[in-house]
């Protein structure tokens, strides 16, 4: 059971540019939502996290957007590098509970 | 601080038989989370320790266990290991909970089962 929808599975996006990332939930219970960022041959990174009291959360280059009644956040990260290329994953939890989505493969192109 | 470790971090094992992999947390969180990570399934939750006790269980079979001791480093055994067993099994450590405080994640154990 997918709880966690998160598109697109891949993006492309020139270097300056901007991308974004979206994620779609369906359990009202969840009460923080995490992103990670995630290298080939690493673990999962924490990014940044929001909780729905609010409707955005802004660290450098780096927002999280929440919409509680669309069930709905996504990431945007502004001016994207080639060091940013990597694997992101949207995650949302209650307590004790975690469910992950797909991953979005991103590469900035220089 | 030092990081969530993993340890080992490659494993080749034939099917049928079992592992044993570890995780030691970051100094002072109590909660260590199980993840296995493939290509097809993702990252899906195996279980949660909190103070040597299992909080929380995903959905694997009773092929999967973990333990936790009292200085909080976890060990998570595999039995009858089968080809799709293969994955990155990754822990995350947390000063409280899984649920909703941040989990730092180690860099894994890759495991291949042949």
């Amino acid at each position: 059971q997918q709880q966690v929808k998160q598109s697109p599975q891949s993006l492309i996006v020139q270097k300056g540019g901007i991308s974004i990332i979206n994620c779609a939930y369906e359990n009202t219970a969840f009460d923080y939502f995490p992103w990670y960022q995630q290298f080939p041959g690493k673990g999962p990174a924490l990014l940044i996290a929001i909780r729905p009291d609010v409707s955005e959360k802004k660290e450098g280059r780096f927002t999280i957007s929440f919409n509680k009644s669309a069930k709905q956040f996504s990431l945007h990260i502004m001016d994207s590098q080639p060091g940013d290329s990597a694997t992101y994953f949207c995650a949302a939890s209650s307590n004790n509970d975690m469910r992950f989505g797909a991953g979005t493969r991103l590469t900035v192109k220089p | 601080k030092a990081g969530v470790t993993q340890t080992p971090r490659y494993l080749i094992k034939t099917r049928g038989q079992q592992v044993t992999l570890s995780c030691s947390p970051i100094s002072g969180h109590r909660s260590v989370s199980w993840y296995q990570q493939t290509p097809g399934q993702g990252l899906q939750f195996l279980f949660e320790y909190f103070s040597e006790t299992q909080r929380n269980k995903g959905n694997f079979p009773g092929r999967f266990s973990g333990r936790q001791f009292s200085n909080s480093r976890s060990e998570m055994n595999v039995s009858t290991l089968e080809l799709g067993d293969s994955a990155l099994y990754l822990c995350a450590s947390s000063s409280i909970g899984q649920g909703a405080h941040e989990q730092y994640f180690g860099p894994g154990t890759r495991l291949t089962v042949t």
